[in-house]
């Protein structure tokens, strides 16, 4: 069966650290793979997706990149963290676009202080 | 930007009661998905309803889709305290973006 793997779940970082979350799947092939954060009480925002090794799509420009070195690994990154940048991050994949289930990771809980 | 967008934004009930929610998308769509988020968790697939069904069930959910109105409903009935949670919808053309969800809490 398809599993996901985030971590860690919750992470503590001075301002101006660097940053890296990774995110692994098990069970698949080649699947889509997303970032999200999501600020409290807030809805999910997408940051980055991915359809396959080394491709990486970005909604929004910012503090954060991401990369996808193997086809199962996605990893999220920052050279230094803003305060803005605290949030819960979820990583997710799919199969395809909205035409089947997503499958989120438990999440991250990143403070930046 | 997403299309789908769920409303209402907060809905508070008793346990037992009937819940509500509706989401409205923008264009043609070929699947709406609900999804259940409980607090400080990743979400999970609660149903997919294709363009071509009126109406699917799931256990206590219900959901409705209406594409003349480019609508849909989900009703979870006799709800529990633990349906406590955040419920978003999302379009096959929303391209895995969400909306702001609804948030839901059942009073036991």
């Amino acid at each position: 069966s398809q599993t996901i793997h985030q971590w860690p779940a919750t992470l503590v970082q001075p301002v101006g650290s660097p940053l890296s979350l990774e995110c692994t799947v098990e069970g698949t092939s080649n699947p889509n793979l997303y970032w999200y954060r999501q600020a409290a009480g807030r809805g999910l925002q997408l940051l980055f997706y991915s359809v396959g090794i080394g491709q990486i799509s970005s909604e929004v420009p910012q503090n954060l990149s991401a990369s996808r070195p193997q086809d199962r690994q996605f990893i999220l990154s920052s050279k230094k963290l803003l305060l803005s940048d605290s949030g819960f991050y979820l990583c997710a994949w799919s199969v395809g676009y909205g035409n089947t289930e997503a499958f989120f990771g438990q999440g991250t809980r990143l403070t930046v202080v | 930007s997403q299309q789908g967008e769920e409303d209402p934004q907060a809905l508070s009930i008793q346990e037992g009661e009937n819940a509500t929610m509706n989401c409205s998308y923008k264009t043609s769509i070929n699947n709406l998905q609900w999804y259940r988020q409980n607090s400080g968790r990743g979400l999970v697939h609660l149903i997919l309803i294709r363009s071509n069904e009126r109406e699917k069930h799931s256990g206590r959910l219900r959901v409705t889709l209406d594409t003349s109105k480019k609508s849909s409903s989900l009703l979870i009935t006799a709800s529990r305290a633990a349906d406590t949670a955040s419920y978003f919808c999302a379009t096959d053309e929303d391209d895995m973006r969400f909306g702001a969800g609804t948030r839901l809490t059942v009073k036991p």
